[in-house]
């Protein structure tokens, strides 16, 4: 097994541009989400998705779109990137939703954005 | 709204020693709580995760402790080795969010 795999590793944009970071895992994990990890902010949320077809927003989704249309793919949309949006960000995925009898949460090795 | 507060922030400590981390939580209705370690410029990759029902969990020279009641949990590292310099985050996943809110992390560097 793969794990979770985000692509691209390494991007930098213009204010304004638009891109998707994508993430699959081939684990048939439930849950998935995306989070941003900026120096002294820790880990924050941005959304997550519990299944296919359902997602939900975390802390931070202003600016950030995301679907689920299938159990693998979560991919994260910046529709018009602003360099408040520049950092690093994680998919992570997990067997079941989060919860009582949740599982571990496995993570990806991060993309790391740039916006100009 | 959950705050996850992780002391120290970084310590150095000389190979060999036995450390604790700490890690303390406002909301106490949480379903379990996880660790992880995170080295430079990777991923996180889970360590331990304790359910609400125990009170330890083990792995090799690690050992988490969990007192949910008082909001805190402690991630005991023995014999400490240089390879297990990184960052460790705790994580409680539960309460009145029900999503996993994360500690900014201790910083540990274990020197030769």
């Amino acid at each position: 097994n793969a794990g979770v795999t985000q692509t691209p590793k390494f991007q930098v944009l213009k204010t304004g541009q638009s891109m998707t970071l994508q993430c699959a895992q081939d684990m048939n994990h439930e849950y998935m989400s995306w989070y941003r990890q900026d120096p002294g902010m820790g880990l924050r949320l941005i959304h997550y998705s519990v299944g296919a077809g359902i997602t939900d927003q975390g802390e931070v989704p202003n600016g950030y779109n995301v679907s689920r249309s299938t159990t693998e793919d979560f991919p994260l949309r910046l529709l018009s990137a602003a360099p408040s949006q520049t950092s690093v960000y994680f998919c992570a995925s997990s067997p079941r939703p989060l919860g009582l009898n949740t599982g571990e949460l496995f993570f990806g090795e991060g993309s790391r954005l740039t916006v100009l | 709204k959950q705050e996850v507060t992780q002391i120290p922030a970084a310590l150095s400590v000389p190979e060999g020693e036995n450390l604790v981390l700490n890690c303390s939580f406002t909301d106490s209705a949480i379903y379990n709580l996880q660790w992880f370690r995170q080295d430079p410029g990777k991923g996180l990759t889970s360590l331990l995760l304790i359910q609400s029902s125990q009170r330890e969990q083990t792995s090799g020279r690690l050992n988490a402790s969990l007192d949910k009641s008082s909001g805190r949990s402690t991630l005991y590292i023995a014999a400490s080795q240089p390879g297990d310099s990184a960052t460790y985050l705790c994580a409680p996943n539960g309460g009145a969010t029900n999503k996993l809110i994360f500690g900014t992390g201790t910083l540990l560097a274990v020197q030769p």
